[in-house]
């Protein structure tokens, strides 16, 4: 089975402060992502990466940023949180190519409160 | 860009009934992939069913269905025989068919209530 391991399941952070959220996955996906979970806004999109060291904005980058320097790992960095900052974070992984409509799996998520 | 909606916040059925969940997307795209994702309070992510654009033929996964009408870009998935287990988060999402990285776009979620 394919494993997306998100490492922090429930994190309290202090406004300012540096905060690393991390991803694994064990599958060799070329793609990774970053969603973040709001009641009412559903998934919206961070930033997502299809190679080691590259990364493409999604729809709500700004207060983030990520880093891919293995293909199993991508950290999503938030780098002065602040509490609208305060959400539930997924991370979702996928291959590069599934020549039929390819399916992303997806960790268990990371709840992060910002005080 | 493309636009998935769901217009119920929530909805609740009597356990054994159906039970259906609307969705209506936007896209100027022909060849795409809508999936119907479940999430249960445990927050894992679960693919319900998936249905490929350039079929016409409705997809069916044991007691999930979907009616899907490309020309009115809906997309609605109809749960049979609704059990207990079936309480949770349901998301609508939209692939734009391509190899490569393409991303999910999925709408705001319906949370549905089984009633014993």
């Amino acid at each position: 089975d394919v494993k997306v391991t998100q490492s922090s399941r429930y994190l309290v952070k202090r406004t300012g402060e540096k905060v690393f959220l991390e991803c694994v996955q064990d599958m060799d996906h070329e793609n990774m992502f970053w969603y973040r979970q709001d009641p009412g806004l559903g998934l919206r999109l961070i930033y997502f990466s299809y190679d080691v060291k590259m990364k493409e904005k999604g729809d709500i980058p700004e207060g983030y940023s990520v880093s891919r320097e293995k293909k199993e790992r991508f950290s999503l960095i938030l780098e002065s949180a602040s509490t609208n900052q305060t959400s539930m974070y997924l991370c979702a992984s996928s291959p590069w190519d599934s020549p039929s409509g390819n399916t992303i799996y997806f960790g268990e998520g990371s709840w992060l409160t910002v005080v | 860009a493309q636009t998935v909606t769901q217009s119920q916040p929530e909805m609740s059925v009597q356990e054994a009934e159906t039970v259906t969940l609307s969705c209506t997307y936007d896209t100027s795209e022909s060849d795409y992939y809508l999936f119907w994702y479940k999430q249960p309070p445990s927050r894992q992510m679960i693919l319900v069913i998936r249905q490929e654009a350039y079929k016409q033929q409705n997809a069916t996964e044991n007691r999930f269905s979907v009616n899907f009408q490309k020309a009115a870009k809906s997309f609605s998935l109809k749960i049979s025989d609704s059990q207990l287990g079936d309480a949770a988060m349901y998301f609508c999402a939209y692939r734009r068919n391509s190899f490569g990285n393409e991303k999910l776009t999925f709408g705001t979620g319906t949370r549905l209530t089984i009633i014993p």
